[in-house]
This record gives C-alpha cells, sequence and structure tokens, in this order.
C-alpha cells in the first residue's frame, strides 16, 4: 500500500470555523491532490500541487485554500466552513510522471460535518 | 462537457454472471489514460484496471477487462463471474498526458453495483 495517511479521519466542525485537513506521504511523490466526494458528483478535484509551493486550482476550488511546504505534506484550509462543504475528502499523490499506466494512489479519507 | 461520463447509477448482478459498466470519455488529447477504481463500503479507493489510448489490445485484470472502443470512445469494464465482494461503486477516471495539464485525473459519477445471490 502506498504510504498515505489524512488526519483528522473524521471532524464535526460549525459554520464559520475554520478546518484544516492533512494529507501526508512518505512515497516522495511530486503530484499530490485534495478530491472531495458526495453522492452523485464523484470525486471532485479541488485543488492540486505539482511541487514545494505549487498549486493550482481544481473544478471546485472556491472556499478553500491549500499549502505545501514540504513534499510529503499536503495541507487543505476551509477557511470559513460552510454546510456545503460537509463532505468526504479524499488526498491522493502521483503518478510520478505523464507516460504510462501510473495510477494515483488515495488516502483513507476525511469525513467532514459542518453543523 | 463532462470529461467522463457514466450513464448506470446503479446496476444488479446475478452471482457468477457476467456485467458491463459504461463508460464514455472525451478528450481531443491523442496521448490519455482510462482507469477504473473500485469503492467498497468501507470507503477506500482501489485501483482494479488501466487502458492507454496507444494499447492496442484490451486491459485485463483477473476477472476484470476493458472493453476499450476508442472511436466510439468508451472505456467499459467488464466483470466476469461476479462475486458477492464485488458490490460497490465503481469509477472511470481519465489522465490526459499532456504537459501541462497538471496531471490531472477526471472522474464519472460513479455506477452502484449489487451481486444478488
Amino acid at each position: 500500500d502506498a504510504g498515505i495517511t489524512q488526519s483528522p479521519r473524521h471532524k464535526v466542525t460549525e459554520t464559520g470555523t475554520p478546518v484544516t485537513l492533512r494529507c501526508h506521504q512518505t512515497e516522495n511523490h511530486r503530484y499530490m491532490y485534495w478530491y472531495r466526494q458526495d453522492p452523485g458528483h464523484g470525486l471532485r478535484l479541488i485543488h492540486y500541487s505539482y511541487g514545494v509551493k505549487d498549486t493550482d486550482k481544481g473544478e471546485v476550488s472556491d472556499g478553500y485554500s491549500v499549502s505545501r511546504s514540504k513534499t510529503e505534506d499536503f495541507l487543505l484550509t476551509l477557511e470559513s466552513a460552510t454546510s456545503s462543504q460537509t463532505s468526504v475528502y479524499f488526498c491522493a499523490i502521483g503518478p510520478p510522471g505523464l507516460a504510462g499506466g501510473e495510477t494515483q494512489y488515495f488516502g483513507p479519507g476525511t469525513r467532514l460535518l459542518v453543523l | 462537457a463532462q470529461k467522463i461520463t457514466q450513464t448506470q447509477p446503479g446496476m444488479f448482478v446475478q452471482e457468477k454472471e457476467a456485467v458491463t459498466l459504461d463508460c464514455t470519455y472525451d478528450t481531443s488529447d491523442p496521448s490519455y489514460g482510462l482507469f477504473w477504481y473500485k469503492q467498497p463500503s468501507s470507503g477506500e479507493m482501489i485501483f482494479l484496471i488501466y487502458q492507454g489510448s496507444y494499447d492496442q489490445q484490451n486491459a485485463t485484470e483477473g476477472r476484470y477487462s476493458l472493453n476499450f472502443q476508442k472511436a466510439r470512445k468508451s472505456a467499459n469494464l467488464v466483470i466476469s463471474a461476479s462475486q458477492l465482494g464485488d458490490s460497490a461503486m465503481y469509477f472511470c477516471a481519465m489522465r490526459e498526458a499532456t504537459e501541462g495539464t497538471g496531471n490531472q485525473f477526471y472522474f464519472g459519477t460513479g455506477t452502484s453495483l449489487t451481486v444478488i445471490p
């Protein structure tokens, strides 16, 4: 199994509070991704990173920010949580390059409930 | 336009029968990869099978095969001899291999498969 951990695994918070989710990898992959998964929508990309301090927006980036100060850590911050951000958040890493059939590897997910 | 379309929200199959899960994709990139993932009720995402756009043969991995029809832009997953443990959500995904796309994966909305004993 790829070495990806997410913390926390479950979180309940209140509307308006900031929340930070952490993704940690031990694979030294350049690419890291944050997705959210909601019924009827599959996985949607929030932000991704292609190196330390190099990040870009995905399809559903509004209300989220990210930071990557080390290769192994990719943080997702909900600056002021809203109920619409209640979701399951997945971190993924890889693939290492553009060629070939290398897949992404996913973390175990974080269940976030915003009340 | 949706990059990946999965038109079957839910499917049922009898145990030991084969089932096909549909996936169509949209890209103008000549080089791309197609992936299928399984998500059981426990929530983890499990990689199943990969097909490259230049691959001449359909990919196979054990009981999984990918029916790749390039002209139709379809990449259907075929599961043979279904087992109860195959009950899960299945996601089709695509990655375009062009530099500058951020190495992004695009996912479909998923198909929920239920295997009936």
